[in-house]
């Protein structure tokens, strides 16, 4: 099964701050058909998980554009520039390349 | 809107078996595929089962293949997900999910039932 590691675990932030977490495939996340299935979701507390970005760098409907997401192969990032407080969550990357489809353990961004 | 709702969590003996429901609307049920993930308290993600838009093909882990069984009925917009053989660390909130296929696997997430597994 495809491991996707993210780091860090926990990222402190301050309001206003830019945020970067990392997730790292243990292969690559390229499908045969040239696209790559790696997307990025965020839970709220008390809330269901969210989709905030598709194929490693398509924003969904309604996401602002201060989430960024990026990479190729089996490295990709998320940025959030100018972190807001509707941002507080754990963010989890996802692929969708090899089945079984798989989850990253999380990142959760909270205040400083 | 779209929504995604889901009944039919519960308590369960170990062993024993469940079936969650979850009712479509706000789009065309049978353009998209759809999927389960759940969510063990305090823990992470795992996707558990997807089923194509037509009910033709279904998709399954190791974790739950031949003791779940994902449906759908796209008269009634329903989709389902029959647990048998339930066991201790099937405990968790179950997600239903819509798909677009080719593009994300989950665009749109219901609220979840928790199913807990215990004697």
């Amino acid at each position: 099964d495809v491991v996707l590691t993210q780091t860090p675990v926990a990222q402190p932030v301050t309001l206003g701050d830019q945020a970067s977490i990392s997730c790292r495939s243990s292969q690559s996340l390229v499908h045969s058909n040239g696209n790559t299935y790696l997307e990025w979701y965020l839970q709220k507390p008390g809330q269901s998980p969210q989709l905030l970005i598709y194929k490693v760098s398509n924003r969904f409907s309604g996401v602002p554009d201060r989430f960024i997401g990026s990479g190729s192969g089996s490295d990709f990032t998320l940025k959030i520039s100018r972190v807001e407080p509707e941002d507080l969550g754990v963010y989890y990357c996802f692929q969708a390349t090899h089945d079984p489809w798989t989850f990253g353990g999380g990142t959760k961004l909270e205040l400083k | 809107e779209v929504q995604l709702v889901e009944t039919g969590g519960g308590l369960v003996q170990p062993g024993r078996s469940l079936k969650l429901s979850c009712v479509a609307s706000g789009f065309t049920f049978n353009n998209y595929w759809m999927s389960w993930t759940r969510q063990a308290p305090g823990k992470g993600l795992e996707w558990v089962a997807s089923i194509t838009n037509s009910g033709g093909s279904t998709y399954y882990p190791d974790s739950v293949k031949g003791r779940f069984t994902i449906s759908r009925d796209n008269a009634q917009n329903t989709l389902y997900l029959q647990m048998n053989s339930l066991r201790s660390e099937d405990t968790a909130t179950y997600y239903c999910t819509r798909a677009t296929m080719g593009i994300t696997t989950g665009d749109y997430w219901g609220q979840g039932v928790m199913v807990t597994v215990s004697s």
